[in-house]
């Protein structure tokens, strides 16, 4: 049973790129948080989404950074026009609907670096 | 200061003696986590512990926490190089989704 798996693991962006980052959850899962940790810092919660569905995107940047997770395929966040304070290590966890909320699964994180 | 918020910031220890990491936090919460990230890498769960539990154990770690002082401990004992690491509470609480709030860490270096 393979676990959480985000894609790419390093992306590279200029400013004013778009970058796309990937989170396909563990097999069952259908609810995903995204979490950003910048340079020396700890995680820091983003959005919360089930298959189809925005439950919590309290943690968002207002502008550039959306959120979705289809009902087939993985989870995307993407950033548009990158700017250098979005470089940062962008991680998912997923858990399965009806299991206890306790127990998050951590992807091995997407780092970004923008040039 | 922030949710989880750990103490210390860093930590340099030889191998074979305990290490000692606290967290504090502001408001209520139903659990919490303690992880562990290796340099560059992702994270790794340690142990959970409830609102309702005031200590717990998993190997050489031992957690404590105390809701009236909101704060919680994490000890390694008689520790390796290999637990060099950066050592990171979370606490979920406030939502029924588990959403994490974590502290900034604490980088433990382990000298052989």
């Amino acid at each position: 049973n393979a676990g959480v798996m985000q894609n790419p693991r390093h992306l590279v962006r200029r400013r004013g790129q778009e970058a796309r980052l990937r989170c396909s959850p563990m097999k069952g899962h259908s609810h995903v948080y995204w979490y950003r940790q910048l340079p020396e810092e700890g995680l820091k919660f983003m959005v919360y989404l089930q298959k189809e569905n925005i439950i919590d995107e309290s943690g968002m940047p207002k502008e550039r950074f959306s959120a979705e997770f289809p009902k087939e395929g993985p989870s995307i966040l993407r950033i548009q026009q990158v700017v250098r304070g979005d470089s940062a290590a962008y991680f998912c966890a997923s858990f399965r609907t009806g299991e206890s909320t306790d127990t998050q699964y951590f992807g091995p994180g997407t780092r970004l670096t923008v040039l | 200061s922030q949710q989880g918020e750990e103490d210390p910031q860093a930590l340099s220890i030889q191998e074979g003696e305990n290490a000692t990491m606290n967290c504090s936090y502001k408001t209520s919460i139903n659990n919490l986590q303690w992880y562990r990230q290796n340099s560059g890498r992702g994270l790794v769960h340690l142990i959970l512990i409830r609102s309702n539990e005031r200590e717990k154990h998993s190997g050489r770690l031992r957690v404590t926490l105390d809701t009236s002082k909101k704060s919680s401990s994490l000890l390694i004992t008689a520790s390796r190089a290999a637990d060099t690491a950066s050592y990171f509470c979370a606490t979920a609480g406030g939502t029924s989704y588990g959403k994490l709030t974590f502290g900034q860490g604490t980088i433990l270096t382990v000298h052989p």
